[in-house]
C-alpha cells in the first residue's frame, strides 16, 4: 500500500525566499509521485511529476523536486517565491499507470509581500 | 488543449435527494477515477472506470454508484444524499497509451447537501 506524509499545514515564506515543502512517501514498489497545486475554488494543477530516470524534475512556475530512495523524500522546491504562488499543494504516489492517487493532506503555501 | 470537463459545478440538493455529476474526460483519455475532497481535507478515491469497465474501487459509499458510457464519459450517481456528502468532487483522466501514470483532473463539482 502507498501512503503520503506532508510535514507542515502551514508555511509562510516572503517573497523571493525559497520555498520549500515537504512530502514523504511509503511504497512497496517503486512510486510514481506527483505534485499538484490547487488555487482557491479550482480543480488540481499538475505542477510536476517522476515516473524514472532523472531523479530532479523540473515543473511548471518554476518548481522542482527530487525523487531521494533512501530518503523516501519528494520535496518541491522553488528558488524565489511569487505572491502569485500562494495556494494549497499536495503530493501524491501512485504504484502504477491506472492506479488511484494517494494524496498527502495538503500544504497551505503563505506568500508574505 | 482540451480539459476534463465537469458538469455541474455547483450543485445544490436536499437530505434523502439525489444527484448525478458528469465527467468528460480528455480527448482520447480512456480511463476516468473520482475522487471526493471534504473541506479542508486531501482528496479521497472512490471509483475508476478503464475501456468502460470498473477498474478499482475506493472508499465509494454504497448509496452511489458510477458507469462509465460508450463515449468514455462518466458519471457518478448518489442517492439518499447526507450532509456528509457535501464536498468537492474532482473527476481526472489518463491514457493508457500515452503517460498513463498521470491523471488530469478536472475543476470539481461542488456538492451541498441541506
Amino acid at each position: 500500500a502507498q501512503s503520503v506524509t506532508q510535514l507542515g499545514s502551514h508555511v509562510s515564506v516572503s517573497e523571493g525566499a525559497l520555498v520549500l515543502l515537504r512530502c514523504n512517501y511509503s511504497s512497496s514498489v517503486p512510486p510514481y509521485l506527483f505534485w499538484y497545486v490547487q488555487y482557491p475554488n479550482q480543480g488540481l494543477q499538475l505542477l510536476l511529476k517522476y515516473t524514472t530516470g532523472a531523479t530532479l524534475v523540473k515543473g511548471i512556475n518554476g518548481f522542482e523536486a527530487e525523487f531521494k530512495k533512501s530518503e523516501t523524500s519528494f520535496h518541491l522546491t522553488k528558488p524565489s517565491a511569487h505572491m502569485s504562488d500562494a495556494a494549497e499543494y499536495f503530493c501524491a504516489v501512485s504504484d502504477r499507470p491506472g492506479n488511484q492517487f494517494y494524496f498527502g493532506t495538503g500544504t497551505s503555501l503563505t506568500v508574505i509581500p | 488543449a482540451a480539459g476534463v470537463i465537469q458538469s455541474p459545478r455547483h450543485l445544490i440538493k436536499e437530505k434523502r435527494e439525489t444527484a448525478t455529476l458528469k465527467c468528460y474526460p480528455i480527448p482520447r483519455h480512456d480511463t476516468v477515477y473520482w475522487y471526493q475532497q471534504g473541506p479542508g481535507q486531501d482528496p479521497q478515491f472512490l471509483i475508476s472506470f478503464y475501456e468502460k469497465m470498473q477498474s478499482d474501487k475506493g472508499s465509494i459509499p454504497d448509496r452511489f454508484s458510477a458507469q462509465q458510457f460508450s463515449d468514455y464519459h462518466s458519471e457518478l450517481n448518489m442517492s439518499s444524499l447526507e450532509l456528509g456528502d457535501s464536498a468537492l468532487y474532482f473527476c481526472a483522466s489518463s491514457s493508457k497509451t500515452g503517460p498513463g501514470e498521470t491523471q488530469y483532473f478536472g475543476p470539481g463539482t461542488r456538492l451541498l447537501v441541506l
